[in-house]
């Protein structure tokens, strides 16, 4: 368990449909990275948080959001979805940003139906 | 922004052999190496990272490579065990850049 809480752990949902997905930090943790990884596929970063602001962005969609809120937890909302989407995304997180280990969840698994 | 490579993407050893896969970046600036196993199933967890100022760094029968002229960095695995048998992700991080650049992944199966 790397202590990085993700919810939920399924979600199945229909295109054009929009989804928030959440993610808890490790206690201590200021930062915040969402990846997708989709089937037999590497993992694509997504953007990244730093004590509540945006640190870094990298191939998200203009479809796709998120946040981090000031108990540091993280939102990514997902909206217009199309069966592409489908997915499963994880969130991790590390102490500050750059280099050291990032701690990574168990991911939420994403169908688009 | 960084872009980097990993080879190969697939690789199959005997028990007992060892292992090799290669990764190079396009960043000059990137300064920080880590390498993740993700077991099937499971979620990335770091083993070994290696930071620019260094050449190699060996932990037990696992060790990362870093030639930054040639701007690639190697992971070798020695003694290889059914249970290294997963995807194996190189990244290359450039902390100005806060960006986060995974390989493509390694499917590597050992085989008994």
């Amino acid at each position: 368990d790397s202590g990085v809480t993700q919810t939920p752990k399924h979600l199945i949902t229909a295109t054009g449909q929009r989804v928030t997905l959440r993610c808890s930090p490790r206690s201590g943790d200021l930062s915040v990275y969402w990846y997708q990884q989709s089937l037999d596929q590497g993992l694509q970063f997504l953007i990244q948080y730093y004590n509540g602001e945006e640190r870094a962005k990298g191939n998200i969609l203009e479809r796709f959001s998120a946040q981090q809120f000031p108990d540091l937890h993280s939102e990514l909302n997902l909206s217009s979805l199309e069966l592409g989407d489908s997915a499963l995304y994880f969130c991790a997180s590390s102490v500050a940003t750059g280099e050291g280990e990032q701690f990574f969840g168990p991911g939420t698994r994403l169908t688009v139906l | 922004g960084e872009n980097v490579e990993q080879h190969p993407s697939t690789l199959s050893v005997q028990e007992g052999d060892s292992a090799v896969i290669k990764c190079t970046y396009s960043d000059s600036a990137s300064n920080y190496f880590p390498w993740y196993k993700q077991e099937l199933g499971k979620r990335p967890q770091l083993i070994i990272d290696i930071r620019s100022n260094v050449g190699e760094k060996k932990d037990q029968r696992i060790a990362v490579t870093l030639n930054k002229t040639a701007k690639h960095f190697s992971l070798h695995i020695t003694e290889t065990q059914p249970e290294d048998s997963a995807v194996y992700f190189c990244a290359a991080i450039t902390d100005s850049w806060g960006k986060f650049q995974f390989g493509a992944g390694t499917q590597v199966v050992v085989t008994p």
